[in-house]
């Protein structure tokens, strides 16, 4: 099946720091969804990404659809402790496909 | 609030007992999830539901068994089959297929601990 290798695994950054994640596929996607995991609770969508290239951001986060379509970079901004949990990204090779890979996740810790 | 709902939020069971978990939404959403989460991986697809009465296996379906019967709900039964059942178990959602790329919303999740 489709891999989606999510690196780092964890990470952990001072408050006020910026944080880079990513996520790599051996098969090209057509979506790439970032997701935030706080303990006990599901995932929620932070940002969605549908075409190459495409760069969006929400608030503090910016994530990029890469040009390859097999990778996605999410990147936050002066960290804050709220900042915390695990983040997870997940793709779809084609709008039509019912299955969304996940990645392993990245767990930020925030030092304060 | 339009949402996801999963209940129990911790569900003790004892082995070879099997057990329901709980999703309904009222997103009106067509399609709808289980995922099983485990310490250290990522989400994975147990079945997966695009209509009404219709449900597909996903890439871990054994041990598990669904209904949908109705819009709103998609039930989730551990069997005692399921050799390994301890996990954290997401419902999810989204709207029809003809919201093509539309994102999963999640529920909060049941803790299911099997002893």
């Amino acid at each position: 099946g489709q891999q989606l290798n999510q690196s780092p695994q964890s990470m952990f950054i001072q408050e006020g720091e910026d944080v880079s994640m990513n996520c790599t596929s051996s098969s090209i996607f057509n979506t790439w969804l970032w997701y935030k995991q706080e303990p006990g609770e599901g995932p929620v969508l932070l940002i969605a990404l549908y075409k190459a290239g495409e760069l969006t951001s929400n608030g503090r986060l910016t994530a990029q659809f890469g040009i390859t379509r097999k990778d996605s970079f999410l990147n936050i901004s002066a960290s804050i402790p709220s900042d915390v949990g695990i983040y997870f990204c997940a793709g779809r090779t084609n709008f039509g496909n019912e299955k969304l890979t996940f990645g392993t996740g990245t767990r930020l810790t925030i030092i304060p | 609030d339009g949402g996801i709902t999963q209940s129990p939020k911790y569900l003790f069971r004892k082995e070879g007992q099997n057990v329901t978990l709980s999703c309904e939404q009222n997103l009106n959403h067509d399609a709808m999830y289980w995922y099983r989460q485990d310490p250290g991986q990522g989400l994975r697809l147990i079945y997966y539901s695009q209509i009404v009465n219709d449900f597909q296996k996903g890439d871990i379906a054994e041990g598990y068994s669904v209904s949908r019967e109705k819009k709103e709900s998609f039930p989730l039964t551990v069997t005692s089959a399921q050799k390994n059942p301890t996990a954290f178990y997401l419902c999810a959602s989204r709207p029809h297929l003809s919201s093509l790329g539309s994102p999963l919303h999640f529920g909060n999740g049941t803790r299911l601990t099997v002893t």
